[in-house]
């Protein structure tokens, strides 16, 4: 069946330390998102990619990264920048961009 | 810019009760709408769409019309079950834009 896959599903973060979220799709999607959910909250932007080797900034892109050098993937990296990386993080992809999007089973990121 | 305002949570309701939960959007052109619904410790999944004004989307016994003279889309279930305990998400997505503005969600428990 095709999907979404987020690995791992929970993340622990050391201070000062860099983390890459992995985001796989199988769907044949050329759009990819990452959003960030905090508890009670909704989802708020942090990157997207509408096709290979292009990206765009999100409404909370600071302390973040992405790329995108396959059309089925699509990593996310938490730097030591993001003061507050506690947060469930979704991954997305859409049909060229049609919507509806859709969802991973999320990655949960902790600090240690 | 976009936004949807969703009815504040959480709701808590009795099973086989009537449920309603109020979504409002404002945008310029003409979305389509959606409600997504997220089960704990999971991504989100599309629960119905319009795409456009006096359209009704279903499933699942839930039902949203399209409502463009109200800017509304409220979602509705005659009958909720146990197996409804969910946050439900309202949605907004402009065909331009290639992405999606979502509400902030609103949690439903129903207690047997």
């Amino acid at each position: 069946d095709g999907g979404i896959t987020q690995s791992p599903k929970y993340l622990f973060r050391k201070e000062g330390q860099n983390v890459t979220l992995s985001c796989e799709q199988n769907l044949n999607h050329d759009a990819m998102y990452w959003y960030r959910q905090d508890p009670g909250q909704g989802l708020r932007l942090i990157y997207y990619s509408q096709i290979v080797n292009d990206f765009q900034k999100g409404d909370i892109a600071e302390g973040y990264s992405v790329s995108r050098e396959k059309k089925e993937s699509f990593p996310l990296t938490v730097t030591s920048a993001q003061k507050n990386p506690t947060a469930f993080y979704l991954c997305a992809s859409t049909d060229r961009g049609k919507q509806p999007q859709h969802f991973g089973d999320g990655t949960r990121l902790s600090i240690l | 810019g976009n936004s949807v305002t969703q009815m504040e949570g959480p709701v808590t309701l009795s099973e086989e009760a009537f449920l309603t939960i109020n979504c409002t959007y404002t945008a310029t052109g003409y979305p389509s709408l959606f409600w997504y619904v997220q089960y704990p410790g999971e991504g989100l999944q599309l629960l119905l769409k319009a795409t456009k004004a006096d359209d009704k989307g279903s499933n699942k016994g839930f039902e949203a019309t399209y409502r463009k003279e109200t800017t509304s889309f409220h979602l509705e279930k005659g009958s909720v079950q146990v197996s409804d305990s969910a946050v439900y998400f309202c949605a907004l997505s402009d065909a331009n834009a290639g992405k999606s503005t979502f509400g902030d969600g609103t949690t439903l428990t129903v207690k047997p």
